[in-house]
């Protein structure tokens, strides 16, 4: 049981290039997030999904874009990369509300640098 | 004003001592409250529950104060081992949202 898994670890991008954040988990989570932490700051909300084919801005959704085609899966899109999306990008996942636990799983993290 | 806020610290204390964090959240329908732990470059994890009847997990006792929207994390006998970020962690909302403080950094010195 892997958990939470996330590719790659670490990447630098230049300024507009784009790449995808990879994300899957084995837990059979309806429920997926996206997150980023800057440096002395609390995780912001990207994007989450409550299950396959739906998909729902965060408070910092602007630059990314998510895909959930699978329980299993669920990618974050940068497009065009800014020095402002700098950061560690974790994604996590959680069974719902009302599921048996309000515990959400973290898989380890990608660090980005865009320059 | 911040959702959750916490005092970054860094509190440095040795071992054996016992340290106490705060909390205090903006939104007063808040349903849910945790402490996660974050080890130095790694992604957080559950430490435990808040609940209003106030909760103990071995050396860790969490509190909770609606009244006053305010939360607490009591570490007792502290170990090197407790030495991490600790965030304090608000839930609202029907899709099991979580709002994050800034966390607090403890260091327990030798």
């Amino acid at each position: 049981n892997a958990g939470v898994t996330q590719t790659p670890k670490f990447r630098i991008l230049k300024i507009g290039q784009s790449m995808t954040l990879q994300c899957t988990q084995d837990m059979n989570h309806n429920y997926m997030y996206w997150y980023r932490q800057d440096p002395g700051m609390g995780l912001k909300l990207i994007y989450y999904s409550v299950g396959a084919g739906i998909t729902d801005k965060g408070e910092v959704p602007n630059g990314y874009n998510v895909s959930r085609s699978t329980t299993e899966d669920f990618p974050l899109r940068l497009e065009l990369a800014a020095p402002s999306q700098t950061s560690v990008y974790f994604c996590a996942s959680s069974y719902p509300v009302r599921g048996p636990s309000y515990e959400q799983y973290f898989g380890p993290g990608t660090r980005l640098t865009v320059t | 004003r911040k959702e959750v806020e916490q005092d970054p610290g860094p509190f440095n204390v040795p071992e054996g001592a016992t340290v106490a964090f705060n909390c205090t959240y903006s939104n007063s329908a808040s349903q849910s409250f945790f402490w996660y732990r974050q080890d130095c470059r790694k992604e957080p994890k559950l430490l435990m529950s808040v609940y209003s009847s106030g909760n103990e997990d071995g050396r860790f006792t969490a509190q909770l104060n609606r009244a006053s929207q305010y939360i607490s994390l009591l570490i007792r006998d502290s170990k090197l081992s407790d030495s991490a970020t600790y965030l304090c962690v608000v839930r609202g909302g029907a899709t099991n949202k979580l709002i994050f403080g800034t966390g607090t950094l403890l260091a327990v010195q030798p």
